[in-house]
């Protein structure tokens, strides 16, 4: 079982590029979840899904989009990076979303965006 | 005040000692509490789920103590192989958008 993957693992890009770090998983989870990570502030939620065809803004959904192509894949696509966007981002799913249920994080991709 | 609050070591501990960290909630409704573990440039991962009669995994004992808003971790015996941040979450049943991540608390364990 593979888990949660994400790609790209790394990327870079400059300000005003678009584009979407993919993230799909095999364990049959009905939600699925994008944070980022920055030093000493935690994993903030950016947006989640709680079932296929749904999905919710988090605490700092803006400049980002998501979507949920189907129950496996949960995209995030920023439209136009900004630097203050450079981060780590995590995506996780579970069970459901009512909290009381396990994450499984994908390995992050580190972005950097000059 | 932030809605969880870790402190964030680092705790720097010789081989076999015990360790323990807290971590305090500001919403007396929370009902799930979790502690995860994130070694250096990983994901984190699920440690233990904590129980509000306290529960006990092997060298980890979680406790949650609800009148005072916080939950702790003990690690007795402590490896080479704990060194790692770890990260209390905090959630009201029902809502994923109100799940909280603490900043983490980083500990070595030295040799």
């Amino acid at each position: 079982n593979a888990g949660v993957t994400q790609t790209p693992k790394f990327q870079v890009l400059k300000t005003g590029q678009s584009m979407t770090l993919q993230c799909a998983q095999d364990m049959n989870h009905n939600s699925m979840y994008w944070y980022r990570q920055d030093p000493g502030m935690g994993l903030r939620l950016i947006y989640y899904s709680a079932s296929e065809g749904t999905t919710d803004k988090g605490e700092v959904p803006n400049g980002y989009n998501v979507s949920r192509l189907n129950k496996r894949e949960f995209s995030l696509r920023l439209e136009s990076a900004a630097p203050s966007q450079t981060s780590v981002y995590f995506c996780a799913s579970s069970e459901s979303t009512s909290g009381s249920y396990e994450q499984y994080f994908g390995p992050g991709t580190r972005l950097t965006v000059t | 005040r932030k809605e969880v609050e870790q402190d964030p070591g680092p705790f720097n501990v010789p081989e076999g000692a015990t360790v323990a960290f807290n971590c305090t909630y500001s919403n007396s409704a929370s009902q799930s509490f979790f502690w995860y573990r994130q070694d250096c440039r990983k994901e984190p991962k699920l440690l233990m789920s904590v129980y509000s009669s306290g529960n006990e995994d092997g060298r980890f004992t979680a406790q949650l103590n609800r009148a005072s808003q916080y939950i702790s971790l003990l690690i007795r015996d402590s490896k080479l192989s704990d060194s790692a941040t770890y990260l209390c979450v905090v959630t009201p049943y029902s809502s994923a958008s109100k799940i909280i991540f603490g900043s983490g608390t980083r500990l070595s364990i030295r040799p």
